[in-house]
């Protein structure tokens, strides 16, 4: 089955205390993005990676960090969390830019 | 930071009422899509229009792309509550995506 999957799927932890959140897609996208999404504010894009090791800033990156040393697998890193990113985190991927995304069941995150 | 503005945020209708959703901006988008999102779920693509005026038809559901390419309509006609959930539309410039703010849709049976 082609899908897009995230764990953890919820997380609690405090600030400070570095966390990765993965991101797996089986389609053999190229294109693969990283949301959050927080309400009255609809989804903004933090990091995207048109390819493998091209990685580029979206609308928010501040605080956040990501790799792409394989096609398939496109984790986020939080250095050092901080309360303001306590949100709903979603990985997407697509063919191209300009292609259908297909988005990750989402990542709840708290940080206290 | 470029925004699209939806409206309206919420919108509460009767099943067989016909609505619109609008996605409004000050800038040009290469590419618009819209999605539709349940609760505890990723978004889900509906459509991608590319062209400017550019109409499309999902069943009930009808998508129109500005002339100018920086604002988008949805209408759905007779609406089911099947309908219900969160309408986002998406804008792409470049390599980027700028998502709306969101519009909530519920469908009274």
């Amino acid at each position: 089955e082609a899908q897009v999957t995230q764990n953890p799927r919820y997380l609690i932890t405090v600030t400070g205390k570095k966390l990765t959140v993965t991101c797996s897609q089986n389609m053999n996208h190229e294109y693969m993005s990283w949301y959050r999404q927080d309400p009255g504010l609809g989804l903004r894009q933090i990091y995207y990676s048109m390819n493998v090791e091209v990685t580029d800033k979206g609308d928010v990156p501040e605080g956040y960090k990501v790799s792409r040393k394989e096609k398939r697998n496109f984790p986020l890193i939080l250095e050092s969390p901080s309360p303001n990113q306590t949100s709903l985190y979603f990985c997407a991927s697509s063919s191209g830019h300009q292609e259908t995304q297909y988005f990750g069941p989402g990542t709840r995150l708290l940080v206290l | 930071t470029q925004l699209l503005e939806q409206s309206p945020q919420f919108l509460s209708i009767q099943e067989g009422e016909n609505l619109t959703v609008y996605c409004n901006s000050s800038s040009v988008f290469s590419s618009l899509q819209w999605y539709r999102q349940e609760p505890g779920e990723g978004p889900v693509l509906l459509v991608t229009v590319v062209t400017g005026g550019e109409v499309k038809k999902l069943k009930r559901l009808t998508f129109q792309f500005g002339d100018a390419r920086k604002d988008s309509s949805l209408h759905i006609t007779a609406a089911q509550p099947g309908d219900t959930g969160l309408y986002l539309c998406a804008g792409n410039t470049g390599n980027q995506f700028y998502f709306g703010t969101g519009t909530s849709l519920t469908v009274i049976p």
